[in-house]
């Protein structure tokens, strides 16, 4: 029962170096999402996808990229990471027929970049 | 762009005490709103939604809300709040119609349930 699976869970980075977050799921999920959470900003949109090859920009994609090669799996890349993104990471996914369905998360992903 | 305000960053509150956390949303012409909660080091997870009809929405472990059109409000309620409520709760909106169940999050409530 995974649900959403985010790997990994926990990373350190220096600045300036790359990284790549994995998330899975198993639901057959048309619609997939990634979040960042800081302190006192609640979650905020960094890429979403509607569908397998598909991406598009949410409201702070910047220094972010994204790709959704295959249907259950979403990737979130920092080509160069910098201390601003030290944040937790959500990914998220969910369907759509003709109302909003429920969003999944997963457990997060703690990036630490100094 | 739709927002929301959660203008309680914390809610203390005893354990059997009843308590309300406040959300405000932009205004729209329509809107689908949500709570979801947060428990320590988990994702979140949805409490309860409105879409459409009865102003007054039934969710999980107790949690209801109502959906104020004219104070544009969805405020969050429990009659008796227990030890185990002890979370984050986030009030969320998605524009209605617009078909990528893109949701924006207000900045979240604790709520620290006291023995």
């Amino acid at each position: 029962n995974a649900g959403v699976t985010q790997t990994p869970k926990f990373r350190v980075l220096k600045t300036g170096q790359s990284m790549t977050l994995l998330c899975a799921q198993d639901m057959n999920h048309e619609y997939m999402y990634w979040y960042r959470q800081d302190p006192g900003m609640g979650l905020r949109l960094i890429h979403y996808s509607v569908g397998e090859g598909t991406t598009a920009k949410g409201e702070v994609p910047d220094g972010y990229n994204v790709s959704r090669l295959k249907k259950q799996n979403f990737l979130l890349g920092l080509e160069s990471a910098a201390p601003s993104q030290t944040s937790v990471y959500f990914c998220a996914s969910s369907t759509f027929s003709g109302v909003p369905g429920e969003l999944f998360f997963g457990e997060g992903s703690r990036l630490t970049v100094l | 762009a739709q927002s929301v305000t959660q203008l309680d960053s914390q809610v203390p509150v005893f354990e059997e005490a009843p308590v309300e956390l406040r959300c405000n949303y932009s205004s729209s012409v329509s809107v689908y709103l949500f709570w979801y909660v947060q428990y320590p080091n988990q994702g979140l997870q949805l409490l309860l939604k409105y879409l459409s009809g009865s102003t007054l929405v039934k969710g999980i472990n107790g949690f209801e809300a109502e959906f104020n059109k004219s104070q544009t409000s969805f405020h969050l309620r429990k009659p008796s709040v227990h030890i185990s409520d002890t979370a984050e709760y986030f009030c969320a909106v998605e524009d209605y119609g617009g078909a990528t169940n893109k949701l924006i999050f207000g900045t979240g409530t604790l709520l620290a349930v006291q023995p």
